[in-house]
């Protein structure tokens, strides 16, 4: 049974870090890239990033390019999003979700999503 | 960036068909065939039924279907039931490796 879990999210003040985890099981990990998605309290969904199977491929949405960072670790079947400089505008529930293929491409509908972990900005 | 338009709400009785549009630019919907389809429950996580415009994953009934003409998808869902009230978001490929969604419709089920 393929499960994504998140954690990582909690309450933190604007200017603030956070690193968010997902762990992952119940399908061969590196094989797949993996997305971060958030949704805003009552808002809507929101891409944020994809990092290819490797690692070696990222990209980010606008709205969080210089800020936020993903990464795996294939070892341990977690991704990571590390979150520098938060702003209110970045509280939201951050799911985890796996993509079709192991590389980066345009087909990169989502197929399996974890629960979700709230991040809250504010002081 | 720009998030894809569909409308806030629609509604239908049961046994009943409806459409969710969404409308993008040439530069997403228009320009791709990678249109995805998302279905969440409240306080849930979402959950996919259609990708790349009109596939349905394994699991899906085939009351769910997906098209595209233009820069506007298409979701449509007939034989409503009561089960299918939620909120409805569409995905596109933006190039340069991001996506964007739609602001969500929610379906209510008369």
């Amino acid at each position: 049974e393929v499960q994504l879990v998140e954690s990582g999210g909690v309450l933190v003040q604007p200017g603030g870090s956070l690193r968010l985890s997902c762990a992952v099981s119940g399908f061969t990990f590196s094989s797949y890239a993996m997305t971060w998605v958030r949704q805003a309290p009552g808002k809507g969904l929101e891409w944020v990033s994809v990092i290819s199977g490797g690692g070696g491929s990222a990209y980010y949405a606008d709205s969080v390019k210089g800020r936020f960072t993903i990464s795996r670790d294939n070892s341990k079947n977690t991704l990571f999003l590390q979150m520098n400089s938060l702003r209110a505008e970045d509280t939201a529930v951050y799911y985890c979700a796996k993509s079709p293929g192991r590389a980066v491409a345009g087909t990169g509908w989502l197929d399996y999503w974890g629960q979700g972990t709230l991040v809250t900005v504010s002081s | 960036q720009s998030a894809l338009t569909q409308p806030r709400s629609v509604s239908g009785s049961p046994g009943q068909s409806v459409t969710i549009s969404c409308t993008g630019t040439s530069s997403d919907v228009g320009g791709y065939n990678y249109v995805s389809w998302y279905q969440q429950h409240p306080g849930k996580a979402p959950k996919l039924i259609i990708y790349d415009v009109s596939k349905r994953p394994s699991g899906v009934p085939d009351r769910f279907s997906g098209s595209k003409s233009g820069n506007t998808a298409s979701l449509t869902i007939s034989g409503l039931q009561a089960e299918d009230e939620a909120d409805y978001y569409c995905c596109s490929y933006a190039g340069s490796y991001t996506w964007v969604f739609g602001g969500g419709t929610k379906l209510t089920v008369l």
